[in-house]
């Protein structure tokens, strides 16, 4: 079974700063990945996945992730955050070939003025 | 992009009553849809997997018994919280994959409360 790990649970930032959110998973196989987005009182929202290719994905709203097979890693990175990405981010991954995902345990983000 | 709606978006209800809890893909057919229970500060867990046509397949450690899952058609899938209790107070979402890209696509969410 595969498992993910978030391991900032809480990330406080001011506007302009840079943003890396950690994430590891846990599987033996092909996986796909995933990162989410969940804005205070909204569904969840995809900001960009990896299936295959080349390993940095660019998503929406100027996020990116890095794909590191050698350190079952996938970070979330944003060179400049803003207000507005005040939300909860979650890492979240399947086999590839199925449709279950596994999620992280999510990461508060708060962008001060 | 694919849209996916949930009715109610929350709802109480009394302990030992029982609960629907509809999810719809509006401009897409699923065959197959997803229902997560997310708790408060905590990430989603996936409870089952809804199958158009046959029966739904549960996680282990969720009560097939309690959560009753139909998947009426290509668009609906349900999820009933048979007797209720306070403790299965919490946010239920269900998700549907749209093509065969492997994205899911999420529902807005249901609050239940069990008083």
């Amino acid at each position: 079974a595969q498992s993910v790990s978030q391991h900032n649970h809480h990330v406080i930032l001011s506007e302009a700063a840079s943003l890396e959110l950690g994430c590891n998973y846990s599987y033996g196989g092909t996986v796909n990945l995933f990162w989410y987005v969940q804005y205070p009182g909204q569904h969840l929202q995809l900001l960009l996945k990896y299936f295959s290719g080349d390993p940095l994905v660019k998503g929406i709203k100027g996020f990116e992730a890095e794909f590191i097979k050698s350190k079952f890693s996938f970070n979330l990175r944003k060179p400049s955050v803003q207000w507005s990405d005040t939300a909860e981010y979650f890492c979240a991954v399947n086999a590839r070939g199925g449709n279950k995902l596994t999620f992280g345990t999510g990461t508060q983000l708060k962008v001060e003025l | 992009g694919a849209v996916v709606s949930q009715h109610p978006s929350w709802v109480i209800c009394k302990s030992g009553t029982s609960v629907k809890i509809e999810c719809r893909s509006l401009d897409f057919q699923a065959t197959t849809m997803f229902w997560y229970r997310q708790f408060p500060k905590q990430s989603l867990m996936l409870m089952a997997t809804s199958n158009e046509g046959s029966k739904a397949t549960y996680e282990q450690g969720v009560e097939k018994d309690k959560f009753l899952i139909n998947h009426a058609s290509l668009t609906l899938s349900t999820l009933t919280v048979t007797s209720a209790h306070p403790e299965d107070s919490s946010f239920y979402i269900c998700s549907a994959p749209s093509g065969h890209s492997y994205e899911q696509y999420f529902g807005p969410g249901t609050r239940l409360t069990v008083t």
